[in-house]
């Protein structure tokens, strides 16, 4: 069965150093999403990007995140330059349509921010 | 703004009952809800899609109704095993978004 995978699964840095979180979302599908879960508490949307723009943006999404569909199969975020608080695991998601859609998530990276 | 909450925090059972998750959210003009399972550590598990215009939906031992003027959907599992232990989530899509919001979750501990 088709899946959602992620790479890193565990991604360790120093504070203020800039890291690319990359995922292969589901072949035929068409949106895709970046979430993040702090530990202890709820999954929170930060990104949705359809036809190689962004489509909505969290609060959270500020000026050090990016993301990127590089080529016909990979989607990345960026964060530009790591703060202690952007420690947590990050999950991407795709959709075969947009809302309305089942959204499928990937295992995550476990970004741990020193 | 759409807020999110499931009952209760934490639930433990023993093997072969039959239970109810239950999760709440406070504005009732949805586009759909979706219940995942977390196992500790790991990535989000689709379970049912619920959509608004739907009373509910059944997969197996899971049974997801959704009650939508009352902001309400239960998930039902039917004879609970083991290996249903893990965290549930439910999450609600809006009309005029892409996100999900989810909720605070049911961590479920089914014992033999």
């Amino acid at each position: 069965e088709p899946e959602v995978t992620q790479t890193p699964s565990h991604q360790v840095t120093q504070m203020g150093q800039e890291v690319i979180l990359r995922c292969v979302p589901i072949s035929n599908h068409l949106y895709f999403y970046w979430y993040r879960q702090i530990l202890g508490q709820k999954v929170e949307f930060l990104v949705s990007f359809y036809n190689n723009e962004i489509s909505e943006k969290s609060e959270i999404f500020d000026d050090q995140f990016s993301v990127e569909r590089p080529d016909g199969s990979n989607f990345t975020l960026k964060i530009r330059s790591t703060k202690l608080e952007d420690s947590a695991m990050y999950f991407c998601a795709s959709s075969i349509g947009g809302r309305g859609f089942e959204q499928f998530f990937g295992p995550g990276t476990r970004l741990t921010v020193l | 703004k759409q807020e999110v909450t499931q009952i209760p925090a934490a639930l433990s059972v023993p093997e072969g009952e039959n239970l109810v998750l239950n999760c709440s959210f406070t504005d009732s003009a949805i586009y759909n809800l979706q219940w995942f399972r977390q196992d500790p550590g790991k990535g989000l598990t689709s379970l049912l899609l619920i959509q608004s215009s739907q009373r509910e939906q059944t997969s197996g031992r899971l049974n997801a109704s959704l009650d939508k003027s009352s902001g309400r959907s239960t998930l039902y599992i039917a004879a609970s095993q083991p290996g249903d232990s893990a965290t549930y989530l439910c999450a609600v899509g809006g009309f005029n978004t892409d996100k999900l919001i989810f909720g605070t979750g049911t961590r479920l501990q089914v014992f033999p």
